[in-house]
């Protein structure tokens, strides 16, 4: 059978707590990094961005934050309610010159799942 | 405004068999893209196109073709399915151009065993 979560880090809160969701990244040279929620069944969808010229972006009850020196990359959720249980992905965004086409290579981290306790 | 659309949503094929995963976006995107998701781990390039007429490999093409003969369309084809390609197939597009030119849209994904 499958092993969906397996190998996935997990985090558990309860409902109304904040959640924070972290993230390494691998490539020095990225400039441009995106988080995503997929649940069950779903493919990923956007939740915020953020530019490597950047350490914060917030947007409706999401916080996301940078650090380049160490090449981490945080997801805070405020208030984190039951709809808020997924996998969460964060992926890093780099130049990847390939057939002669300059492609933005986005490469996706690993997840993680967080489960939010009614 | 349908997104991403991918058919079939599941698939079991026999070792050898050929198959092709249909994807169409109706979002005149440029950038269109091929992924699959094991269990428990993330997202993996198959092949990806940055309009009608060109394609090119990702991180893990091999067993893999495609086509992409107009702007809404972006076809998967598997020629000898293995085991391997036990997986969940998620195709995407992207505008490639301007702010959020890198934000991708995913369809619902494709759920393919080979046994």
């Amino acid at each position: 059978g499958e092993s969906v979560g397996l190998h996935l880090p997990t985090l558990s809160v309860q409902e109304g707590d904040n959640s924070i969701i972290n993230c390494a990244y691998s490539n020095s040279a990225s400039d441009y990094f995106i988080w995503y929620k997929q649940e069950s069944g779903k493919g990923p969808q956007f939740i915020i961005d953020i530019r490597s010229n950047m350490d914060k972006r917030q947007g409706q009850r999401v916080t996301v934050l940078l650090n380049k020196t160490v090449k981490h990359l945080s997801l805070q959720i405020a208030a984190t309610q039951p709809g808020d249980s997924a996998v969460y992905f964060c992926a890093e965004f780099s130049d990847f010159p390939a057939g002669g086409t300059s492609y933005g290579k986005l490469t996706f981290g690993q997840g993680t799942i967080l489960t939010v306790h009614p | 405004n349908a997104g991403v659309t991918q058919t079939p949503k599941f698939r079991i094929l026999k070792i050898g068999q050929s198959m092709t995963l249909q994807c169409t976006q109706d979002m005149n995107h440029n950038y269109m893209y091929w992924y699959r998701q094991d269990p428990g781990m993330g997202l993996k390039l198959i092949y990806y196109s940055v309009g009608a007429g060109i394609t090119d490999k990702g991180e893990v093409p091999n067993g893999y073709n495609v086509s992409r003969s107009t702007t809404e369309d972006f076809p998967l084809r598997l020629e000898l399915a293995a085991p391997s390609q036990t997986s969940v197939y998620f195709c995407a597009s992207s505008t490639g151009q301007g702010y959020g030119a890198n934000v991708l849209t995913f369809g619902a994904g494709s759920r393919l065993t080979v046994l």
